[in-house]
């Protein structure tokens, strides 16, 4: 089992390109979810998805879009990125909500210059 | 709403030495604390997870203990060892089913 598999590893935008990061898990986790870790800071929540079919905003949603394209796949969408929006960016999945535990994946390291 | 507070944000011990982790939280009706190791340039794993209706739990060198009335819970590591090394991460499931997180706390392994 690959576990959560993100692509890409890392990305170097300009302000106002748009992108995706991807995100796959393999598990059968009902929910999934997007944070962002800035440097030495902690993690902070920008969308989660608790179920197919359903998305919800998190902590940071602004400038965010995201699409839960079935069970295993959900994407996070930058339509006009900004300096502000250089971060790495965590998908997580889990079996039963944020009761249970998370499974993280390897991270995008993005960068908006 | 909920919120976690993590302390230190630094901790330097020596190998060998027990350590510490404190985090309190604001809401008493969270049921749920994990803690997550992350370690340098790596994603973020759980090493241990607690629930309200339990006071502590253990897993060989690593254990956790939770004081609900004082509403804070602890990570303890002892025997630290070099592989210890890492940012220790905890955090609280709050009332609306969301997890708060701690902002973290770099432990660094003396030789």
């Amino acid at each position: 089992n690959a576990g959560v598999t993100q692509t890409p590893k890392f990305q170097v935008l300009k302000t106002g390109q748009s992108m995706t990061l991807q995100c796959a898990q393999d598990m059968n986790h009902n929910s999934m979810y997007w944070y962002r870790q800035d440097p030495g800071m902690g993690l902070r929540l920008i969308y989660y998805s608790a179920s197919e079919g359903t998305t919800d905003k998190g902590e940071v949603p602004n400038g965010y879009n995201v699409s839960r394209l079935n069970k295993r796949e959900f994407s996070l969408r930058l339509e006009s990125a900004a300096p502000s929006q250089t971060s790495v960016y965590f998908c997580a999945s889990s079996d039963q909500g944020m009761g249970s535990p998370l499974h993280f994946g390897n991270g995008t390291r993005l960068t908006v210059t | 709403g909920e919120n976690v507070e993590q302390h230190p944000s630094t901790l330097s011990v020596q190998e060998g030495d027990s350590a510490v982790i404190k985090c309190t939280y604001s809401d008493s009706a969270s049921n749920y604390f994990p803690w997550y190791k992350q370690e340098l340039g790596k994603r973020p794993q759980l090493i241990i997870d607690i629930r309200s209706n339990v006071g502590e739990k253990k897993d060989q060198r690593i254990a956790v203990t939770l004081n609900k009335t004082a509403k804070h819970f602890s990570l303890h590591i002892t025997e630290t060892q070099p592989e210890d090394s890492a940012v220790y991460f905890c955090a609280a499931m709050d009332s609306n089913y969301q997890l708060i997180w701690g902002a973290g706390t770099k432990l660094i392994i003396k030789p």
